[in-house]
């Protein structure tokens, strides 16, 4: 069975801080595929990212970057000199790369930037 | 990114009726669709993987008379919440995948918010 654990239930940080989101998954799958979402408050999923399970390198996209690291089975997310509209909740999410590809979410990271 | 749409947005009803949640694929056309429910602070579970032509496929502790699920075509899936509960109040949020894209991302609608009286 595939899980993803977020264990930090909410974060603040004050503005232009630097923050990680941490992701902690679970798969017996060999090819896999990571993902991140933001939720802000109207409630929309905003897509970040994918990765696949092959695919090790870091990324970096703006202030956003992430770090896949398939030997502690993480995936973290950090936001640099973060601003108030990083406020959301943000989403890890695990999916097979075989069948139907349905989403394992986490619990969700609860983001406050403070300004 | 492609576009998901969901309607009505927000609907609010009496206990004991009906309510049906429109998911469309606006540019692109999906063979799969999901619908997930999440509760407030919560995070999204998967209710049924909905595929256009045949019976839609429900996770384990999801009623499949209650959340009655068609994918009449390749832009559209509905769900419908039969008999409705106070229970049952919770965002619906749907999502689709490309046809043409293999192991593309899915794309999300912008959710349906349901309060039961």
């Amino acid at each position: 069975a595939q899980k993803v654990t977020q264990a930090q239930t909410e974060i603040s940080v004050v503005e232009k801080e630097d923050v990680t989101l941490d992701c902690v998954y679970e798969t017996r799958d060999t090819t896999y595929y990571l993902f991140w979402y933001k939720q802000p408050p109207s409630g929309e999923l905003v897509f970040l990212i994918r990765r696949n399970s092959f695919d090790e390198q870091n990324e970096i996209s703006g202030r956003y970057s992430w770090n896949f690291q398939k030997s502690t089975s993480s995936f973290n997310f950090t936001i640099t000199a973060s601003q108030v509209v990083d406020s959301a909740v943000y989403f890890c999410a695990l999916s097979e790369a075989s069948g139907n590809e349905k989403l394992t979410f986490g619990t969700g990271t609860r983001l406050t930037i403070i300004p | 990114g492609a576009v998901v749409s969901q309607h009505p947005s927000r609907v609010i009803c009496k206990s004991g009726t009906s309510v049906k949640i429109e998911c469309r694929s606006l540019d692109f056309q999906a063979t799969t669709m999901f619908w997930y429910r999440q509760f407030p602070k919560k995070s999204l579970m998967l209710m049924a993987t909905s595929n256009e032509g045949s019976k839609a496929t429900y996770e384990q502790g999801v009623e499949k008379d209650k959340f009655l699920i068609n994918h009449a075509s390749l832009t559209l899936s509905t769900l419908t919440v039969t008999s409705a509960h106070p229970e049952d109040s919770s965002f619906y949020i749907c999502s689709a995948r490309d046809l043409v894209q293999a192991h593309a991302e899915q794309f999300f609608g912008p959710g349906t918010r349901l309060t039961v009286l």
